[in-house]
């Protein structure tokens, strides 16, 4: 079934450092992709998304390319900030209006 | 600025008790999600609905019921509360491709 694969956290950088977060995916047809972001004691907020092969979403100095190729819509940054400190989601809305949630990855930033 | 609102933030109920916990998006969004979110479970989707007094069970039903009278509210009923439902609620609401927006959560306690 379709279904949304993140790393496992949890991931702690340095500030300034580069963010990859990893994400594939598995769908019947073709999914619009998207990241949400969690701060401690919020609700998700989306971040970015992408509806088609090859799109990036971008937002925040975040970015994610939907690569049809390899069922992977990675999320990048190349400058974390303290403030960038959250759970990160990705997921997935497939052509039947359905969502699938990753489990999502602790992000913990270090001056 | 989409916005979903949840009528509580924080919750303390006794077992037994009945429980419910209101949602309102205004952006008219047909399609609106119940969610629960533990610890190393990630989201699980409870119950959602894609149109005013149109309900569909998700993953976790049991124990939950929904409402939904008018398209910008979605109500989530706890029938008789137990221990085991203390969590965090998340309420969503979502237009086809674009992604759910979320509302602050309500962390419920059962005492």
């Amino acid at each position: 079934g379709d279904s949304v694969t993140q790393m496992e956290g949890p991931v702690t950088l340095s500030e300034e450092a580069f963010l990859t977060i990893n994400c594939t995916y598995t769908a019947t047809g073709y999914p619009s992709l998207f990241w949400y972001v969690q701060y401690p004691g919020e609700g998700l907020q989306l971040l970015l998304k992408a509806t088609k092969a090859d799109d990036k979403g971008s937002n925040k100095g975040f970015e994610a390319t939907y690569r049809k190729e390899t069922t992977s819509f990675h999320l990048e940054k190349g400058s974390v900030q303290v403030s960038d400190s959250a759970v990160y989601f990705c997921a997935q809305q497939n052509t039947g209006n359905q969502f699938y949630f990753g489990t999502g990855t602790s992000l913990t930033v270090i001056p | 600025d989409v916005k979903v609102t949840q009528s509580s933030r924080y919750l303390v109920k006794r077992t037994g008790e009945k429980v419910f916990l209101e949602c309102v998006q205004d952006m008219d969004h047909e399609n609106m999600f119940w969610y629960r979110q533990d610890p190393g479970l990630g989201l699980r989707l409870i119950y959602f609905s894609y149109d005013v007094k149109m309900k569909e069970k998700g993953d976790i039903p049991e124990g939950y019921s929904v409402s939904r009278e008018k398209k910008e509210r979605f109500s989530l009923i706890l029938e008789s509360a137990s221990t085991n439902q203390t969590s965090m609620y998340l309420c969503a609401s979502s237009f086809v491709g674009r992604g759910q927006y979320f509302g602050p959560g309500t962390r419920l306690t059962v005492t």
